[in-house]
């Protein structure tokens, strides 16, 4: 597609549920990232795919959290049994490759609220 | 390790001045360095970059950014300010390794007042 898609754009879950969020990179694309934004925490780091190599999970903050990318395409971002700190923005992004200064296209985020 | 601080939390410009958004860098070597834009419930978008050559760098919708070695500062600036410039503004720097993410500020959040 022209951009990357994030779907839900918004979530609201209760406690203790788990949740999927969906990432569709720009075609071509062999780096996806994850990040969280929560209120003036600016974006952590949640985990990150370059091609067919092994994930970076170092950003995950708990087994809670996982991550998936099928076929080198699109990404999922699992959190099981939500707690209400997970209350955030996630946001997808994707760039060509991997190199340091290739920027990363955004996607407008999952806005995801946990009750 | 490398990290990145952007100083001011909220800045508030008048429509028509100028503006400079500050980001500090903590970093060994030559850092590649990005300023992004979020707009209210959007993503972000790439503004400008920075990893060698000239140090003052042009971006899109009119801004750029100086990257001063001797001060680790890679700061943001427009010459005259819009209304539409109201947003988040993220600083990021790209670890030295290849292959890992970006490191971002907690961002500085503009308001234009007419």
């Amino acid at each position: 597609g022209a951009g990357v898609s994030q779907s839900p754009s918004n979530k609201v879950t209760e406690k203790g549920k788990d949740v999927e969020l969906r990432c569709d990179p720009i075609s071509g694309h062999t780096a996806l990232y994850w990040y969280r934004q929560s209120l003036g925490q600016g974006l952590e780091f949640l985990i990150y795919f370059q091609g067919n190599s092994a994930p970076d999970k170092s950003g995950l903050p708990s087994d809670r959290f996982s991550a998936e990318r099928t076929g080198g395409s699109v990404s999922t971002l699992t959190i099981q049994r939500t707690q209400q700190e997970d209350s955030a923005v996630y946001l997808c992004a994707s760039s060509l490759n991997s190199h340091r200064g290739e920027g990363y296209t955004f996607g407008s985020g999952t806005r995801l609220t946990v009750v | 390790a490398q990290s990145v601080t952007q100083p001011d939390i909220h800045i508030t410009v008048s429509e028509g001045a100028s503006l400079e958004l500050r980001c500090n860098y903590s970093y060994g070597a030559t850092p590649y360095l990005f300023w992004y834009v979020q707009s209210p419930g959007q993503g972000l978008q790439l503004l400008l970059k920075y990893f060698s050559g000239d140090t003052l760098v042009q971006g899109i919708k009119g801004f750029e950014a100086e990257f001063k070695r001797s001060q680790s500062s890679f700061n943001l600036r427009k010459p005259s300010v819009h209304w539409s410039d109201a947003a988040e503004y993220f600083c990021a720097v790209a670890p030295n390794q290849a292959g890992t993410a970006l490191i971002f500020g907690k961002g500085t959040t503009l308001s234009v007042s007419s």
